[in-house]
């Protein structure tokens, strides 16, 4: 693999399961995101990850939980998933949490919570 | 609070030029960026500005007003791959990036 990878690219979800949304990048980024994008609003951020074994909370949080076990993974998970949350996920990372350094995204995964 | 605005949609013709506005107001400023993002697809970075200026790179130009809260970028001799949707991003403070809602950009033949 090359860059940003997500998975499942695309989900149908009942009400109230589990879900987890899977992203590896071989990039060797310290700082990765996860962002929800939104007819008619602008990314907004969940939670992110600026170095492996750290995690912060984002705009959004409520809802979601992530865990940054290593420098190439971080997955988002939905404990118990509601309509509300149906929405396009973008995982993205980069060399630093500050600076100049840009985004590298992944395709997204579209999420639809019945 | 923290703000980011731009148009919601412009249109522009085949050949033509193309100024996409953004203002901001945000807690602190750690540089501006530019992304575009087609339809179903992830964004991808077009520019970076962290001090007053116009940086240029082909056919796209990016500006930058620190004291005016404000950033345009330029697309040059538009053609139709350029239609798309136009994403301004600021980092705060806090270095955390406030995304606009985007510019969608319609190209005409």
């Amino acid at each position: 693999i090359a860059g940003i990878t997500q998975a499942p690219t695309s989900q149908i979800l009942a009400a109230g399961r589990r879900m987890t949304l899977r992203c590896t990048q071989d990039m060797r980024h310290n700082a990765m995101y996860w962002y929800r994008q939104d007819l008619g609003l602008g990314l907004r951020l969940i939670h992110y990850s600026n170095t492996a074994g750290t995690t912060g909370k984002g705009e959004v949080p409520d809802g979601y939980s992530v865990s940054r076990a290593n420098t190439d993974d971080f997955p988002l998970t939905l404990a118990s998933a509601v309509p509300s949350q149906t929405s396009v996920y973008f995982c993205a990372s980069s060399d630093s949490a500050s600076g100049g350094g840009e985004l590298f995204f992944g395709e997204g995964s579209r999420l639809t919570v019945l | 609070g923290q703000n980011i605005d731009q148009p919601t949609e412009m249109t522009a013709t085949e050949g033509a030029i193309v100024q996409i506005n953004c203002t901001y107001q945000t807690s602190g400023f750690n540089g501006l960026f530019w992304y575009q993002q087609h339809a179903g697809e992830a964004p991808t970075f077009l520019s970076y500005n962290v001090l007053d200026g116009l940086e240029e790179k082909g056919r796209f130009s990016s500006f930058l007003s620190r004291s005016k809260g404000y950033s345009y970028l330029l697309l040059k001799e538009l053609q139709m791959k350029d239609s798309a949707s136009y994403l301004c991003a600021v980092r705060d403070s806090n270095y955390q990036l406030i995304w606009g809602a985007g510019t969608k950009l319609i190209i005409k033949p």
